[in-house]
């Protein structure tokens, strides 16, 4: 089974700030990693999918980069909504598994 | 708009059986896979089961294989999570998918629209 894991756990950050998260699989997934965003008491939204394609209406300063193991999303002005939970999410097993990572939680500095 | 509503979330005792609907409207339902996820109260997301947009082929995360079953209905554009002999870490919110692929790459670049999720409790 691909193990997924991120760091941080959590990172506080002010607003304007650049903030990168990454994400790391147990073994090469090419590009095949999604990144969502969760929001307290919401379902999860789709930011990227194939490690940098924006999902349609996802502002522009979310990014997203890497393949084989490693990966990173990029926020680089960080905004009051975008405070939330971040999971990475490999999708390279289908249709047989798509496990996602622990989560990076954004919070206020 | 795409809009996926589950229901079905209730409290029930360890071994009991139960199931799940998703109501989908704002799309072609017959064209994607659909997916089930689910998320422990505090906890990070797993993802549950996939069937195929014609629904010929299911597939189901270990942890669940043999107890669950996933189906579609095309007639009443809804997907079904059928849960048997549930235990208390199946305990939790339950959220459909929509795969963000048509055809037959289903899940290759992720799930594009959810639900709200329903609330599934076990406990004695």
């Amino acid at each position: 089974d691909i193990q997924m894991t991120q760091s941080p756990s959590s990172l506080s950050a002010s607003v304007g700030d650049r903030v990168t998260i990454t994400c790391r699989a147990s073994q090469s997934i090419s590009r095949y990693l999604n990144w969502y965003q969760q929001k307290p008491g919401k379902a999860p939204k789709l930011l990227i999918f194939a490690a940098s394609t924006l999902q349609s209406g996802v502002p522009s300063r979310f990014s997203g980069s890497g393949s084989g193991t490693d990966f990173t999303l990029t926020i680089s002005s960080l905004q009051p909504e975008d405070f939330a939970t971040y999971y990475c999410q490999q999708s390279y097993n289908t249709p047989r598994g798509f496990t996602f990572g622990p989560g990076t939680k954004v919070d206020i500095k | 708009e795409v809009q996926l509503v589950e229901s079905g979330g209730v409290v029930v005792q360890p071994g009991d059986s139960l199931r799940l609907s998703c109501a989908a409207s704002g799309f072609t339902f017959d064209d994607y896979g659909m997916h089930w996820v689910r998320q422990a109260p505090g906890q990070g997301l797993e993802w549950v089961s996939l069937i195929s947009w014609d629904g010929r082929s299911t597939y189901y995360a270990d942890s669940v294989k043999g107890r669950f079953t996933i189906s579609r209905d095309t007639s009443k554009d809804s997907l079904y999570l059928q849960m048997n002999n549930l235990r208390a870490e199946d305990t939790g919110l339950y959220f459909c998918a929509k795969d963000n692929n048509s055809g037959e790459s289903s899940g290759y670049y992720g799930f594009d629209y959810w639900g709200q999720g329903t609330l599934v409790t076990v406990s004695s």
